[in-house]
């Protein structure tokens, strides 16, 4: 059974600080995708991670993937107040059309 | 842009009805999807579409049913709505792009509450 991890849970952090969330996941798959969730909205994806050593970037945030290790970083540089919202990895289970999410970080950034 | 639409934002229902939840997407995708999503438990999924009238269950498929009769249009069917399917539920369509990248495209939910 597949299964996708993230840490931390909960993040709260000063603004122009840099952090990284963690995703990990149990088996072999495709390719990893990045929400973000603001409160009371629905997803946004962020990114779409497709091979090992993938990296992408966009404004202060940065998602990579080690398909070796089974591990999705996103790196958050500089952050600001509007990086607040709960982000989610997801991973495709390879040969379906099945998404498993991991259980979300939420990120507080204070002032 | 696409547009992922859901019947209702909230919605509050009985123990034992018969819960309709509908989903519009305005791209022409194949893929179509039904979360449950809850607090640490992030999203999980119930049943997904892969093409009209084809259908395959997700991971949590019990006290569900789906209805795919138009490519635009999925229905999740709560057959007898009970307590423990108090959630958010959440649609997304799929697009496959260039290269093999595929993105999914959310709606913005719909809050049941079973009393």
């Amino acid at each position: 059974e597949l299964k996708v991890e993230q840490n931390p849970l909960f993040l709260s952090m000063q603004e122009g600080k840099n952090y990284t969330i963690y995703c990990n996941y149990s088996t072999t798959s495709d390719r990893l995708y990045w929400y973000r969730q603001d409160p009371g909205k629905s997803l946004e994806s962020l990114f779409v991670l497709l091979s090992n050593g993938a990296v992408k970037q966009e404004g202060r945030l940065m998602a990579s993937l080690d398909t070796k290790a089974r591990l999705s970083t996103l790196h958050i540089t500089a952050a600001v107040h509007d990086l607040s919202a709960t982000y989610f990895c997801a991973v495709l289970y390879s040969g379906t059309y099945k998404y498993i999410f991991g259980t979300g970080t939420r990120l507080k950034v204070l002032a | 842009d696409v547009k992922v639409t859901q019947s209702s934002r909230y919605l509050v229902k009985r123990t034992g009805e018969k819960v309709f939840l509908e989903c519009v997407q305005d791209m022409d995708h194949e893929n179509m999807f039904w979360y449950r999503q809850d607090p640490g438990l992030g999203l999980r999924l119930i049943y997904f579409s892969y093409d009209v009238k084809m259908k395959e269950k997700g991971d949590i498929p019990e006290g569900y049913s789906v209805s795919r009769e138009k490519k635009e249009r999925f229905s999740l069917i709560l057959e007898s709505a009970s307590t423990n399917q108090t959630s958010m539920y959440l649609c997304a369509s799929r697009l496959v792009g260039l290269a093999g990248t595929d993105t999914q495209y959310f709606g913005p939910g719909t809050r049941l509450t079973v009393l």
